[in-house]
């Protein structure tokens, strides 16, 4: 079955450490999203990657960071510059030029701070 | 920039009764419009969606909305109610793809209970 997979589904990040998120897609779409998801705030986009080996700032990348060297993969490292990294996280992926530019979600890591 | 609003926090329905949730959008051009459902612990599932043609749009679930351009608006609606759909329901607004990197903006969720 064609989807998106997120790993681990819980992930626990002591001080000072970097944690990384795992999401890989099998639909080949070409584009690929990460969002931050806090209670009451909706979705927040962290990074976006259209192609691989690029990718783009979203709102609040600060503390952040991410590589595309595979076009079915997108990690996300949470680094220790991120001060208050408990949420929940979600990746996306799209078709690039499909019409609508509808994004397809993974079922998401929550992200809990020791 | 675009932005999206969701007025409603929660909002409590009877169990066949019927449902509105409402979107409100901003956005210069003409804009693509989603709504998703996340039950909770769980990733979004597309419900709907409006890029052209047809202002009322039918989805999955027996939902359906309507792209009314004259308010910036792209209500939810479905006639009855079942348990099932309790959940959190977001409304966003995507970019044309003319202008480049495509991104969606949400709106902060409405949470819906359903009473027996």
């Amino acid at each position: 079955d064609g989807g998106i997979t997120q790993s681990p589904k819980y992930l626990f990040r002591k001080e000072g450490q970097n944690v990384t998120l795992s999401c890989e897609q099998n639909l080949n779409h070409d584009a690929m999203y990460w969002y931050r998801q806090d209670p009451g705030q909706g979705l927040r986009l962290i990074y976006y990657s259209q192609i691989v080996n690029d990718f783009q700032k979203g709102d609040i990348a600060e503390g952040y960071s991410v590589s595309r060297e595979k076009k079915e993969s997108f990690p996300l490292t949470v680094t220790s510059a991120q001060k208050n990294p408990t949420a929940f996280y979600l990746c996306a992926s799209r078709l690039a030029g499909s019409r609508g530019e509808t994004q397809y979600f993974g079922p998401g890591t929550r992200l809990l701070v020791l | 920039a675009q932005s999206v609003t969701q007025p409603d926090i929660h909002i409590t329905v009877s169990e066949g009764a019927s449902l509105e949730l409402r979107c409100n959008y901003s956005y210069g051009a003409t804009p693509y419009l989603f709504w998703y459902v996340q039950s909770p612990g769980q990733g979004l599932q597309l419900l709907l969606k409006y890029f052209s043609g047809d202002t009322l749009v039918q989805g999955i679930k027996g939902f359906e909305a309507e792209f009314k351009r004259s308010q910036s608006s792209f209500n939810l609606r479905k006639p009855s109610v079942h348990w099932s759909d309790a959940a959190e329901y977001f409304c966003a607004v995507g970019a044309n793809p003319g202008s480049g990197y495509s991104t969606l903006t949400f709106g902060k969720g409405t949470m819906l209970l359903v009473s027996p």
